[in-house]
């Protein structure tokens, strides 16, 4: 069955880096973008771009270019997302989720909390 | 970009029908048949219910259904259950290659 897992729950200082990874399983991984999810306490969903396993061109959502980095490991069916100089504003629940037709997210990680504290 | 718009809040009874609305611009809902739904409920990943404005997932059952007319989308869900209290958005694909998402709507079963 397809499954997306992700990395656990991580605490960092500000400014620091965090690299969070989704593993997919039980299909194919070439041909379905990962896309890349993030909830803030007591916020709604908001979207922060998405990756192309065909090519592995990303592509950022509007005010996550620069400090957020989408990156692949075609060979272990895994897609990444790094954040660097971390803000206390970064404190969320971060999801990757297949996409099966343009913002189609059929299958989704269980979620990483990324907790931003000094 | 800003979000799209939905409702804040929604209700309705046991057996009622609601609809819950999206609105965006013609630089996204209004551009293209590529808007999904999603049921969230706190701490689990979001559930796939629309997407291609009216297409359910296979298994899903037929008491969600969507449509859009313009620069808006709707969810309707007939036969409200208990289990249908959770926060709903929608997104869109955008003219610029982009997603966005509703701001959520908390969906409350009376």
């Amino acid at each position: 069955q397809v499954q997306l897992v992700q990395s656990g729950s991580e605490l960092k200082k500000p400014g620091a880096s965090v690299r969070v990874s989704c593993k997919a399983s039980g299909y194919n991984f070439i041909p379905y973008s990962i896309n890349w999810m993030r909830q803030a306490p007591g916020r709604g969903l908001e979207w922060l771009g998405y990756i192309r396993p065909s090519t592995g061109r990303p592509t950022y959502g509007r005010g996550f270019r620069g400090r957020f980095v989408f990156s692949l490991d075609t060979s272990v069916s895994t897609a990444y997302l790094q954040i660097s100089s971390l803000e206390a504003g970064d404190t969320a629940v971060y999801f990757c989720a297949r996409d099966r037709s343009y913002s189609a997210y059929d299958y989704w990680g269980q979620g990483t909390l990324v907790t931003v504290s000094s | 970009q800003s979000a799209l718009t939905q409702p804040a809040s929604v209700s309705g009874s046991p057996g009622q029908s609601i609809t819950i609305s999206c609105t965006g611009t013609s630089s996204d809902v209004g551009a293209y048949d590529y808007v999904s739904w999603y049921q969230h409920h706190p701490g689990k990943a979001p559930k796939l219910m629309i997407y291609d404005v009216s297409n359910r997932p296979s298994g899903l059952s037929n008491r969600f259904s969507g449509s859009k007319s313009g620069n808006t989308a709707s969810l309707t869900i007939s036969g409200l259950q208990a289990e249908d209290e959770a926060d709903y958005y929608c997104t869109s694909y955008t003219n610029s290659d982009t997603v966005i998402f509703g701001g959520g709507t908390k969906l409350t079963v009376l």
